[in-house]
């Protein structure tokens, strides 16, 4: 079955570096999207991504952050200058349309020191 | 703003026996929702979607159920097993309210005692 895969699995940094991960979503999805989860909490909306564009981002997602579909098959998200509750895992998922079911890859752990 | 509660942080149930998850929320009424499991250190697997219009879902020994009225789905495990224990979130979609993100529950810890 396809499926989401995200690399690198454990991304670890120095604050004020800048960081980027990387997601190949499923081959015949359209949307694509970046959620984030701190260690105990909630999964967390960050962005939408649709036709080479943003559809929708969260508050969290401030101008530090950045994503961009370089070819066919990557999607990533940059964060210029990381900070200390940037530490997350940062999730990938991706759907074949709007109202269908959002495929997760298994994620970044981000851990900035 | 769109508010998801899962009744239990953490369940446990003996094997053999249905699990039964609950999830509300207020404000919004969404036009589907989806349940997902959620292995620690793993991202989040889909299991089943319910839209606004259909009263209940089954799959394997999964079922899903969505009052619209009460504002509430339940999702049931039957016959459980320990390769259930697992976190399940809920997540309801602001597809509506012409968003594109899943607001998600903090999720229940299911724990099935052998």
């Amino acid at each position: 079955e396809p499926e989401v895969t995200q690399t690198p699995s454990h991304q670890v940094t120095q604050m004020g570096q800048e960081v980027i991960l990387r997601c190949v979503p499923i081959s015949n999805h359209l949307y694509f999207y970046w959620y984030r989860q701190i260690l105990g909490q909630k999964v967390e909306f960050l962005v939408s991504f649709y036709n080479n564009e943003i559809s929708e981002k969260s508050e969290i997602f401030d101008d530090q952050f950045s994503v961009e579909r370089p070819d066919g098959s990557n999607f990533t998200l940059k964060i210029r200058s990381t900070k200390l509750e940037d530490s997350a895992m940062y999730f990938c998922a991706s759907s074949r349309q709007l109202n269908q079911p959002q495929h997760f890859g298994d994620g970044t752990r981000l851990s900035i020191l | 703003s769109q508010k998801i509660e899962q009744n239990s942080e953490a369940l446990n149930i003996q094997e053999g026996k249905t699990a039964t998850l609950t999830c509300n929320y207020t404000n919004y009424s969404p036009a589907y929702l989806q349940w997902y499991r959620q292995d620690p250190g793993r991202g989040p697997v889909f299991l089943l979607l319910i839209r606004e219009n259909e009263k209940e879902k089954r799959k394997e020994r999964l079922k899903v159920t969505f009052d619209t009225t009460l504002k509430q789905s339940l999702f049931h495990i039957t016959a459980s097993q320990p390769a259930d224990s697992a976190t399940y979130l809920c997540a309801l979609d602001m597809y509506g309210a012409g968003s594109y993100q899943l607001t998600f529950g903090k999720g229940t810890k299911l724990s099935v005692i052998p």
